[in-house]
This record gives structure tokens, C-alpha cells and sequence, in this order.
């Protein structure tokens, strides 16, 4: 069985600067990767997905996702957040055939 | 598009009453899911439609809790009799695929309930 970890469950960052959420995952056959956001009161909206290819996926809003094989990792990057960006961010593996497994969600919070 | 409609949007209701959730998917769309989330278990898939058939209910807590969807627009999630453990926000989702593992969701603003 799949299963995906974030090992952050909040990351404070100040406006204007570079945040990584960390997202790693286990599973013994190949997957698929996605990062969804909720912002306050509102459904997950997908970011980027990786399904194959190029292991750097970019995505909405700036934000961009490599999938590290080797590290079993798929970890979410902004060069320069704004204070938009503060949401919750939620890791998502699958494999062929099986359903969306989410991560706990990592709040991201901008402070001006 | 109206992206995916769920009504009501707060729910509050005393424990042993029935409680349904109603969703209604994109358009087009012909997969549709039915997710909780709470603090302690995070996002859970309940159960999916494809097709207007139920494909995968093994995320459906116990007998208390079924989901029909009679046709392409419209599904409900029920609860009967509910309890305060089933105090979550119960999301609702569709995608334009059959390919559950890959197809992007989209998701409803969800349904608080609360269950006194």
C-alpha cells in the first residue's frame, strides 16, 4: 500500500521569501505525485501533478515540484511567496489503478 | 463553469437524526467522490461514483452512512442515525475521466457538520 508523509505541519515564512513543504512517500510500485491547495473555507484546487517525464513539474501560481525517485520525495518550492499564498498544501500519491492517498496537509503562513 | 455545487454549506444536527449531504458535479464530469476531513484523520475517500455507479465504498465508516447517485448532476451522502464523531467537513469531487489515479478532482467548498 501506498502512503505519503509531510513533514511539516506549519512553515511560517515571512512575504517575498523562498519556502520549500517537504512531502516524501513509500510505495513499492511506481506512483504518481500531485499537490493540491484549500485555501480558508474553500475545496482543494490542484497545483501540479507529476504522472511522468521531466522530474521538475511546474504548476500554478509559481509554485513548481521535483520528484526525487531515489529520495522518494516530491517537495513543493516558491522562490517568493505572497501573502495569498498562506493555505493549506496537501501531498498526494496514487498508483495505476488505485485511489488518491493525501498527506496530514502542511499550513503554510505568510507574515508581512 | 459553477465548478462543483454542495448544499447545505454549515449542517448543525442533533445526534440520532438523519443528516444528506447533496452534490452537484461539474457538467461533463463523469467521476465523482466523496471525501471527510477531520484534525485526527486528515482527507479520507469515502467513496466514488463512476458512471453513476459505485466503484469503491471501502472508505465508508460503518452502516450508518450510504451515498447514491441517481444520475450525472446530482448525489447525497446520508447519515443515519448520526453521531458527534461524524463532525467533519465532508467534501465532494468530480473529474471528466476514468482514470481515478490521475484524472485532476475538483473540489466542492465542502459541507461542515456538526453533530451535537
Amino acid at each position: 500500500a501506498q502512503s505519503v508523509t509531510q513533514l511539516d505541519s506549519q512553515v511560517p515564512v515571512f512575504e517575498e521569501a523562498p519556502v520549500e513543504l517537504r512531502c516524501n512517500y513509500s510505495s513499492s510500485v511506481s506512483v504518481y505525485l500531485f499537490w493540491y491547495v484549500q485555501y480558508p473555507n474553500q475545496g482543494l484546487q490542484l497545483l501540479l501533478k507529476y504522472l511522468s517525464g521531466s522530474t521538475l513539474v511546474k504548476g500554478i501560481n509559481g509554485f513548481e515540484a521535483e520528484f526525487n525517485k531515489s529520495q522518494t520525495s516530491f517537495h513543493l518550492r516558491k522562490p517568493s511567496v505572497h501573502i495569498s499564498d498562506t493555505a493549506e498544501y496537501f501531498c498526494a500519491v496514487s498508483v495505476w489503478g488505485g485511489k488518491l492517498i493525501f498527506g496530514q496537509g502542511t499550513e503554510l503562513s505568510v507574515k508581512p | 463553469d459553477a465548478g462543483v455545487i454542495q448544499s447545505p454549506r454549515h449542517e448543525v444536527t442533533e445526534m440520532g437524526q438523519e443528516v444528506t449531504l447533496r452534490c452537484k458535479p461539474i457538467s461533463g464530469h463523469n467521476s465523482l467522490f466523496w471525501y471527510r476531513q477531520t484534525m485526527m484523520r486528515g482527507l479520507e475517500l469515502l467513496i466514488y461514483f463512476n458512471n453513476n455507479v459505485p466503484i469503491d465504498d471501502s472508505g465508508m465508516p460503518e452502516d450508518r452512512f450510504s451515498a447514491k447517485m441517481p444520475n450525472a448532476s446530482f448525489s447525497t451522502l446520508k447519515i443515519q442515525p448520526s453521531e458527534p464523531r461524524d463532525s467533519a467537513v465532508y467534501f465532494c469531487a468530480s473529474s471528466s475521466g476514468d482514470r481515478v489515479s490521475i484524472d485532476t478532482q475538483y473540489f466542492g467548498p465542502g459541507t461542515r457538520l456538526t453533530v451535537l
